[in-house]
């Protein structure tokens, strides 16, 4: 699975918009950009993932680079519960594959 | 909702019990995870099952065995608890099969204190 880099932590407003970035420039032709977040003592919860077009469901938008070298998650109406872990995985997408979760930006909402 | 719970959410144990964590999941997924999660070092993969009674290594295997008996039901077991094994443990499960989204579905963790 190709490598991530994201920043450590965020901080944003409730209500505003949030926008985690996540560098993947070894990504391959066939991995996909998934994103999970973890509340604190709490197990890891899917968000959203892509391949190569943008992405948006109840929770999420995920924008992806047209040379999908990176990409961004954005919450846009963040809340207090969205405080939490937020980690980019690029992987193959075969079910049933392992995930490997690096170290993640922590985003904390502030009122 | 996928529903996968996990035995305990907190265990305190001491060095050279044998420990037995359970998770069980209700919705018929094939694939169940078993991973630990550690300050500075993410999540990593223990063991998985494909299917009942099949068991594959993961990047820590040692130390830890597994059981699936049923499909709902996959067993994390400690032989001999060691203080390096004090963690959060996380079980997960997944659909299988060709264009499946491959969405993991967490349990809420045990975190595992070996004394």
């Amino acid at each position: 699975d190709a490598k991530t880099t994201q920043p450590p932590s965020m901080d944003c407003a409730e209500g505003r918009a949030a926008n985690l970035p996540c560098n993947h420039s070894t990504i391959s032709g066939n991995e996909y950009v998934y994103w999970y977040r973890q509340i604190h003592s709490q197990g890891p919860q899917y968000i959203i993932h892509g391949l190569k077009n943008n992405e948006t469901n109840e929770m999420a938008s995920l924008i992806i680079t047209e040379d999908r070298k990176s990409s961004t998650l954005i919450l846009p109406h963040a809340t207090l519960r969205d405080t939490a872990v937020y980690y980019c995985i690029v992987r193959v997408n075969n079910a049933g594959n392992m995930l490997t979760f690096g170290g993640g930006t922590r985003l904390m909402v502030k009122p | 909702d996928v529903k996968v719970t996990q035995s305990s959410r907190y265990l305190v144990k001491r060095t050279g019990e044998k420990v037995f964590l359970e998770c069980v999941q209700d919705m018929d997924h094939e694939n169940m995870f078993w991973y630990r999660q550690d300050p500075g070092l993410g999540l990593r993969l223990i063991y998985f099952s494909y299917d009942v009674k099949m068991k594959e290594k993961g990047d820590i295997p040692e130390g830890y065995s597994v059981s699936r008996e049923k499909k709902e039901r996959f067993s994390l077991i400690l032989e001999s608890a060691s203080t390096n094994q004090t963690s959060m443990y996380l079980c997960a499960s997944s659909l299988s099969g060709q264009g499946i989204r491959d969405e993991q579905f967490f349990g809420p963790g045990t975190r595992l204190t070996v004394l």
